[in-house]
Order: structure tokens, then sequence, then C-alpha cells
């Protein structure tokens, strides 16, 4: 268990609809990362956060935005979805990023997004 | 642009011996190197970090060597078992203290028993 919860774990939904994955890190960490996972493909880095504040951005679309509250907590808003946005979606944590000693990344379990 | 390339093709061996795991990259100068293991449907799990001053770490079966002149690092797994069968990820800090961590798309390896 890496400490990283991650609510839902499955998500059935329709084209066009909206949903919101949420994420918890691990206690202490202060970074949180989005990553999108399709099916037999490598890891697609969405969004950083650190500390409340958007640190990196990587090729998320317009269509998907997420934030991080004052408890650290994380959600990813996916809207107006496509067939193609179902994947895995992956929150990691780290304690703090650029630092060897604290730039491990811990992930949680996903959440599957299936889009009908 | 930036790159990191990992042998898409799977690699299978049997039990017992020495899985090596490539990861390379090109215009990046990493401070340091991680290497993850990921199972089907589940998130990475970490496994070793190697610096850039660094030339070998170890871990019980594990191996990570760092070749900055090369820009190559070398994934060993000695004695392997069935239960290694995995896809292994090596990453990357581009940019560090800005950026997260950028992943190769990482190999599998099928160990036979």
């Amino acid at each position: 268990d890496s400490g990283v919860t991650q609510t839902p774990k499955h998500l059935i939904t329709a084209t066009g609809q909206r949903v919101t994955l949420r994420c918890s890190p691990r206690s202490g960490d202060l970074s949180v990362y989005w990553y999108q996972q399709s099916l037999d493909q490598g890891l697609q880095f969405l969004i950083q956060y650190y500390n409340g504040e958007e640190r990196a951005k990587g090729n998320i679309l317009e269509r998907f935005s997420a934030q991080q509250f004052p408890d650290l907590h994380s959600e990813l808003n996916l809207s107006s979805l496509e067939l193609g946005d179902s994947a895995l979606y992956f929150c990691a944590s780290s304690e703090r990023p650029g630092h060897p000693a604290t730039d491990t990344q811990y992930f949680g379990p996903g959440t599957r997004l299936t889009v009908l | 642009s930036q790159k990191i390339e990992q042998n898409s093709e799977a690699l299978n061996i049997q039990e017992g011996k020495t899985a090596t795991l490539t990861c390379n990259y090109t215009n990046y100068s990493p401070a340091y190197l991680q290497w993850y293991r990921q199972d089907p449907g589940r998130g990475p799990v970490f496994l070793l970090l190697i610096r850039e001053n660094e030339k070998e770490k170890r871990k019980e079966r594990l191996k990570v060597t760092f070749d900055t002149t090369l820009k190559q690092s070398l994934f060993h797994i000695t004695a392997s078992q069935p239960a290694d069968s995995a896809t292994y990820l090596c990453a990357l800090d581009v940019d560090t203290g800005r950026r997260a961590l950028t992943f190769g798309s990482g190999t599998r390896l099928q160990v036979q028993p």
C-alpha cells in the first residue's frame, strides 16, 4: 500500500459527460501528479501541483482541469468526455520535487474510466 | 527534443538468468534517475534511485548502473523469478525542481519457469 488513495476505482460514463476523480496524497507529501495511461500505452504526464499551486503541465487537454486543495487532496476534472478518454488515471505524490531524497513518486491504485 | 528510450519489445528470459533492461536518453542532463516496476492495471512502484555521481547501485537482486557519458542506465535483475515478470519503467528528472519526473514507456519482462 503506497499510502495514496484514489476514488472512485471504476467509473463508467457516456460521451459528453463530466467526471471528477479524487486523490489523497501520502501523509506529509506536498506534491501531487496526475497521469493518464491508455491500454498498453506508457504513462502520460498531465499536471503537477505543489502545495496548492500548479507547478508543471504536460499534455493535458483543455477539457481537463485539476486543482489541489488546502488539505492537499487533489481533483482531476474531465469534461466533454470522448471515447478516447477511456484510460487508467493515476495520481502520485512526492514529498518535494527536485531533490533525489524527496522526489520519489508514490502512485495510487488508479481510477479506470470507461467512456461509452 | 528530449527523449527517453526503453526497448518496447518484451524481454523473455528463463528463470534463474539475469535480466538486463536498458534506458537511453538524449538531450537531458539528469541529476538522478529512477526505476519503477508496474504490474498490469496497477500503479508503478518505486524500486531504485541512482544519482549522477554514482556509477552503480544495488538492492538485493537488483542492480542499476548510470553512465552519464553514454546517457544510459542499465537495470539488472539477477537470479530472475517468474514473480519478477512486470513492466519496468525508468524515470528522469528533466528540469530539476521545476518539472515532474519524465517516464520512459517501459519494457515488459517475462520470466519463464
